[in-house]
Order: structure tokens, then sequence, then C-alpha cells
């Protein structure tokens, strides 16, 4: 089962920042926090992860919390091309990499 | 250009045939993994690799096979066995076992 949850769904409007949260209230001190997205019929698409410390890259920013049990991606000027549903994965096992997958958020996006 | 290619996009097969997806990727990665996506859920891993002649199952690994002979390749064959095929498969790899994973875009089979 996942250990992350996330609101199903949340609108945006265009233009906007978009902040997407993720609780992982059981998260271990060496596990991530990874960001991808999938819009629909695609394979997901990696965004960002961060460990501890927020993290920026040219598509988003990562906010963790300093008790690191929740945190939030942030989509600084969302477009309509950012509809797509985010997941939110901690990695369980860093020798496998076997992530989980949970339900996610369908973000929309609103011209 | 570098990637994950998978093939074919959609494929149609009757119940009872066998059916291969290919998963063929150039970014010169050890690890490589089969997830299937039902509708409105999330990823479930099927089989995963580590390295070249290696590999291991998942969580949903019954119904499937898999092999590693080449670095680049891990066709996923979905056998009979497979109660419920119809699905969207997904094949993904990274740098190394821990590292990030990247994903294709994905092949739609449907059993009929």
């Amino acid at each position: 089962d996942a250990k992350t949850t996330q609101p199903p769904s949340m609108d945006c409007a265009e233009g906007r920042a978009a902040n997407l949260p993720c609780n992982h209230s059981t998260i271990s001190g060496n596990e991530y926090v990874y960001w991808y997205r999938q819009i629909h019929s695609q394979g997901p698409q990696y965004i960002i992860h961060g460990l501890k410390n927020n993290e920026t890259n040219e598509m988003a920013s990562l906010i963790i919390t300093e008790d690191r049990k929740s945190s939030t991606l942030i989509l600084p000027h969302a477009t309509l091309r950012d509809t797509a549903v985010y997941y939110c994965i901690v990695r369980v096992d860093g020798a496998t990499n076997k992530l989980i997958f949970g339900t996610g958020t369908l973000l929309a996006v609103q011209p | 250009d570098g990637g994950i290619t998978q093939s074919p996009k959609y494929l149609f097969r009757k119940e009872g045939q066998n059916v291969t997806l290919s998963c063929e990727q150039n970014l010169n990665h050890d690890a490589m993994y089969w997830y299937r996506q039902d509708p409105g859920q999330g990823l479930r891993l099927i089989y995963y690799s580590q390295i070249v002649n290696d590999f291991q199952k998942g969580d949903i690994a019954e119904g499937y096979s898999v092999s590693r002979e080449k670095k680049e390749s891990f066709p996923l064959t979905v056998t009979s066995a497979q109660k419920n095929p119809t699905a969207f498969y997904l094949c993904a790899s990274s740098i190394d076992p821990g590292n990030t994973i990247y994903f294709g875009e994905g092949s739609w089979l449907t059993v009929v």
C-alpha cells in the first residue's frame, strides 16, 4: 500500500502557482520524497525529488517540512499543459528502488 | 535521441494467447522495471531487473515472465495464465537500483 496521502483532485487558474500537498507521516530517515506526473495515456514523467532540504529545478519546487512528515510540490506558473495526475511517492527500498504509486492528485488547470 | 522505447503502443490479442511487449533503452541504465496500471489506479510493480541476467518478482508477477539477456532490453511476456491482462503497461529504467526511475510511453494491451 502507498505510504503517502494526497487529495484526489485540485483546481488551479492558469498563470497562478499550483501547490500540491502530500502527507507521508511514516517516512523513514533515509527515504526520499519523489514527485512524478502523468498525462492521460502517457508514461509518468519525473519532476523532482528531495530528502530533507527544499529543492528547485526548471519544472518545480519541492518544500519538505522540518519533521519530514509532509511536503508540497509547487508549480510556479501553471499552464494548461500542466493538467495531469501528480504522484507523491516515498522510495521504499533504496536497494530495489521499488516505488509505490498511490492514486495521486488530478490537477486541473483552468483557463 | 536517448530514452526508453516501448512497442507496440497498442496491442489486441485473443484470450489464451501469450503476448510479448518490447522495452528498449539506450540510456546505459543497469536497472529496468515493468509496471502495470489499471484505469483510475496507481502503478503496480510486476518485475524488476537490477543487472543483466538477473530479475526479481514484484508485487503482481503471477501470469507474467521476463528476460534480461542484454542490458538495453527487458521484454515482458503476458501469458495465458494472467487472468486480467487488459491494462496499460509501463517499462522504466534507472542508472542503478538506487537512483531516479524514468518511464517509457507505455503500451496498451487489450485482450478480447
